[in-house]
């Protein structure tokens, strides 16, 4: 079983809706908890980061963390064709550099 | 300010041959990654460096493939003999320097993009 669980998709969504992006993981050690987007042919950038449990509001993107479930989310309010890009959970350790780890992706893709 | 660069953008070559992906890192970032991405098995960490010294290289798949980092502001990644199960997406990554429990962004180049035939 690997240590970050994601649904690859693809996802379409039509251009204004909410979307809901999601990753279970297994090691409760975990205490970081990041959102990469990776256009094609690009590298991942990092979007968001959070620590620990609790919500972060950037714009039209929230990430929200539930450590009791091992579950973490992304949404994206107002989606606009820009969005369409590839979103890669991360994960890792406190203390230190620690290794992070990544979900496989997930495709979004927001039609017009 | 300049990203992470990494040449070549895109590498075709035949089975046996030697592979050499390089990297230049963001200035002043003290941490320097390998990765591999295929379809099936998302982002993997080959081999992180820290000032220059490989720290962890316990994803490195085989002895076909090395790592090397002279100074602060080049790395390399080599495969010899390539095979054609090499063939991803390899990027580099860099990630400054920060204190005891703050997170570590790292930021990516754009990849090489290999085919071994």
């Amino acid at each position: 079983q690997k240590e970050v669980e994601q649904d690859p998709g693809p996802l379409s969504v039509p251009e204004g809706a909410i979307v809901s992006l999601n990753c279970t993981y297994s090691n409760s050690a975990f205490q970081y908890f990041m959102w990469y987007r990776q256009y094609s042919r690009k590298g991942p950038e990092l979007l968001m980061y959070t620590y620990s449990s609790g919500n972060k509001e950037d714009g039209r993107f929230t990430a929200q963390v539930d450590k009791s479930s091992k579950y973490i989310s992304l949404f994206i309010r107002d989606s606009q064709p820009s969005d369409s890009a590839t979103y890669l959970c991360a994960m890792s350790r406190s203390g230190g550099y620690q290794k992070v780890t990544f979900g496989t992706g997930t495709k979004l893709q927001v039609i017009p | 300010d300049a990203g992470v660069i990494q040449s070549p953008r895109h590498e075709v070559t035949e089975m046996g041959q030697e592979v050499t992906l390089r990297c230049k890192p963001i200035s002043g970032h003290d941490y320097l990654f390998w990765y591999r991405q295929t379809m099936m098995r998302g982002l993997e960490l080959l081999i992180y460096f820290n000032n220059n010294v490989p720290i962890d290289d316990s994803g490195m798949p085989e002895d076909r493939f090395s790592a090397k980092m002279p100074n602060a502001s080049f790395s390399t990644l080599k495969i010899q003999p390539s095979e054609p199960r090499d063939s991803a997406v390899y990027f580099c990554a860099s990630s400054p320097h920060l204190g005891q429990g703050a997170s570590q962004p790292q930021h990516f180049g754009d990849g090489t993009r290999l085919s071994i035939l």
